[in-house]
């Protein structure tokens, strides 16, 4: 099973700031990384896919980078619907997720 | 407008059975994937299986394998999550959720179920 090791577990911000989130995979997983926005009482909401195409609707401000093992969420200029649980998904090996980046303000 | 429609929420007993339904609409649902994710009270997301409406192909992930089924009938565009004995760590909240490319098994999910909160108590 593929591992996926999002860090930090909290990340405390101000409004404004730009934030840079963390997915770290046991196995190269070449570009198949996704990153997810959780709200409570919502469903997932897909940001990324590919590890860096931005789904449709998503405003520019959230970009994903990386390959292979070591992926990155930035958030640039936090608004005030960004705070939220953030998760990374991989799909190279069936689908995994990542433990979750809780952005709280 | 495509969209994913789950049933309500349900509270059951230990050892009773339980099937939950994800209805599709405004796509072509044969043709994609559905997957289900867990998510536990407090704990993250997590894939149980996936199915393929045209099919019925299925495949659990190894967890999951013997503790639930995955079913569709697609005549009605609705797949289904049943099991047979619930267990209290059944409990969470259960999305079915959709690829967002017709074909793709295992991949990114652009279109999700509201979920359905799903409560195992005594």
């Amino acid at each position: 099973e593929v591992v996926l090791t999002q860090s930090p577990a909290t990340l405390s911000v101000s409004l404004g700031e730009s934030v840079t989130l963390s997915c770290r995979a046991s196995q190269s997983l070449r570009a198949n990384l996704a990153w997810y926005q959780h709200k409570p009482g919502q469903p997932p909401r897909l940001l990324i896919h590919g590890a860096s195409t931005r789904a449709t609707g998503i405003p520019a401000r959230f970009s994903g980078s990386g390959y292979g093992t070591e992926f990155t969420l930035t958030i640039s200029s936090l608004q005030s619907e960004d705070f939220a649980v953030y998760y990374c998904q991989q799909y190279i090996d069936q689908a995994t997720f990542g433990q979750g980046t809780k952005v709280e303000i | 407008e495509m969209q994913l429609v789950q049933s309500g929420p349900e509270v059951k007993k230990p050892g009773e059975s339980l099937k939950i339904s994800c209805q599709g609409s405004g796509y072509r649902f044969s043709t994609y994937w559905i997957a289900w994710v867990r998510q536990m009270p407090g704990k993250g997301l997590e894939c149980m299986g996936i199915i393929y409406p045209d099919d019925s192909d299925t495949t659990y992930t190894p967890s999951f394998e013997g503790q639930i089924t995955m079913s569709v009938d697609k005549s009605i565009n609705t797949a289904y999550l049943q099991w047979t004995s619930l267990k209290p760590s059944d409990s969470g909240t259960y999305y079915c959720a959709r690829p967002w490319a017709a074909g793709n098994s295992y991949s990114a999910m652009d279109l999700w179920g509201q979920g359905t909160t799903v409560i195992i108590s005594s």
